[in-house]
Parts: structure tokens; sequence; C-alpha cells
């Protein structure tokens, strides 16, 4: 099915450990972004790409690191994991056009102990 | 901080009712959207408004956009058990999609 995969579902990490969650989608969008969700904060961006080479931050990018080689993939990157990045992560995808909509992933729950 | 603010943060309603949620936002944007997320899932997009609009319609769904206030307000008409979820409002400025804080909206029967 078409859409935006996000890889993995659950994860839980010990503090100082790094990993990388993967985000692909399939509907050849241009531009990509990564959220975080906590309660009551809604969504924060924290990365985007408008496409493959070409990366920017959001709101929150600090502790996570992102790479766009390729139009499809879009991962992100812990790179020393504390437990203020426990959260929940959304990848998520658009064409260019002013008028194009997101399409969500259905998250990554990422739990730092 | 976040681009928007919802209002209000909570809402709890009878089936049948109308549901309306208000966003505020802080820069000029392109366009406002408003998705949708049901607990613990992915968020799915309800409605688009552009700058240069003022209201829209999408069945049940109803946007009006005011840019001289910077706000918006999405109402859904005869609500059912089925809308509760939590609403977000999300602004588009170049290549960014920045999201407000949310409504979450509890529909009984």
């Amino acid at each position: 099915n078409a859409g935006v995969t996000q890889t993995p579902k659950f994860q839980v990490l010990k503090t100082g450990q790094s990993m990388t969650l993967q985000c692909a989608q399939d509907m050849n969008h241009e531009y990509m972004s990564w959220y975080r969700q906590d309660p009551g904060m809604g969504l924060r961006l924290i990365h985007y790409s408008v496409g493959a080479g070409i990366t920017d931050q959001g709101e929150v990018p600090n502790g996570y690191n992102v790479s766009r080689s390729t139009t499809e993939d879009f991962p992100l990157r812990l790179l020393s994991a504390a437990p203020s990045q426990t959260s929940v992560y959304f990848c998520a995808s658009s064409y260019e056009g002013q008028g194009a909509r997101y399409t969500f992933g259905s998250g990554t729950r990422l739990t730092v102990v | 901080s976040q681009q928007g603010e919802e209002d209000p943060q909570a809402l709890s309603i009878q089936e049948g009712e109308n549901a309306t949620m208000n966003c505020s936002y802080k820069t000029s944007i392109n366009n406002l959207q408003w998705y949708r997320q049901n607990s613990g899932r992915g968020l799915v997009h309800l409605i688009l408004i552009r700058s240069n609009e003022r209201e829209k319609h999408s069945g049940r769904l109803r946007v009006t956009l005011d840019t001289s206030k910077k706000s918006s307000s999405l109402l859904i008409t005869a609500s059912r058990a089925a809308d509760t979820a939590s609403y977000f409002c999300a602004t588009r400025t170049a290549s960014k999609l920045t999201f407000g804080t949310g409504t979450r909206l509890q529909v009984t029967l």
C-alpha cells in the first residue's frame, strides 16, 4: 500500500545509546518531515527536507540528526539518547505544491530509560 | 514555541450536537490544514484552506479562516461517536508544516 512507513513501531533505549528511526515513502513526495509528540504539546517539528540532499532544522532539532540521500528515505538519528527524548515520533511527507496535504506514518513510540 | 494555539483544549458534547474548535497562529501562512488523530494512531488530513480563502466545506466539516486575526475555526456538524479524537490545526509556511496544541473532542451517546 502506498504511504509512509515507519520502523520500528516501538523501541526502548538506555540512556546514551544511539539509534536510527526509519521513514520511507513511495509517493515520490519532495517534502519530508519528522515530528515528536509529547502529551499536551501537540506535534513539534524536529527536522525537515525539501528534497534529496537538502535538510533543515525545525523547532526542536537538538540531539537529532537527519540525512536525505534519496527521495524515498528520511532517517532520524538519535545521537545519544536521553530520557527527555521519550516521545512518539511521526514522519510525514508531501508534494511540493502549496495546496498539498501531508501524509503521516503510524509513528514510533520511543522510551529512553 | 509552537505556531498555533487551539481552543478549547478539551470539548465534550453529545451525539448530534455541533462541535467548534478554534485555532490561532502567529505568522503569515500559505495555507492552514486540519488533521484528526485517533488515540495512539497517526494523523489523518481533514481539510485545507488557502490563505486567500475565507470558508471551505467538506461533508460535515466547515472551516473558516481570518488572516487579519490570524485565526481559524473548524465546525463539525451533527457529531457522531466516531468523531471522538484529537483535532489539530497546522499552518503551512514555505516548506514547513507547523502544528497547534490540539483539541480533544469527546462525543458521547
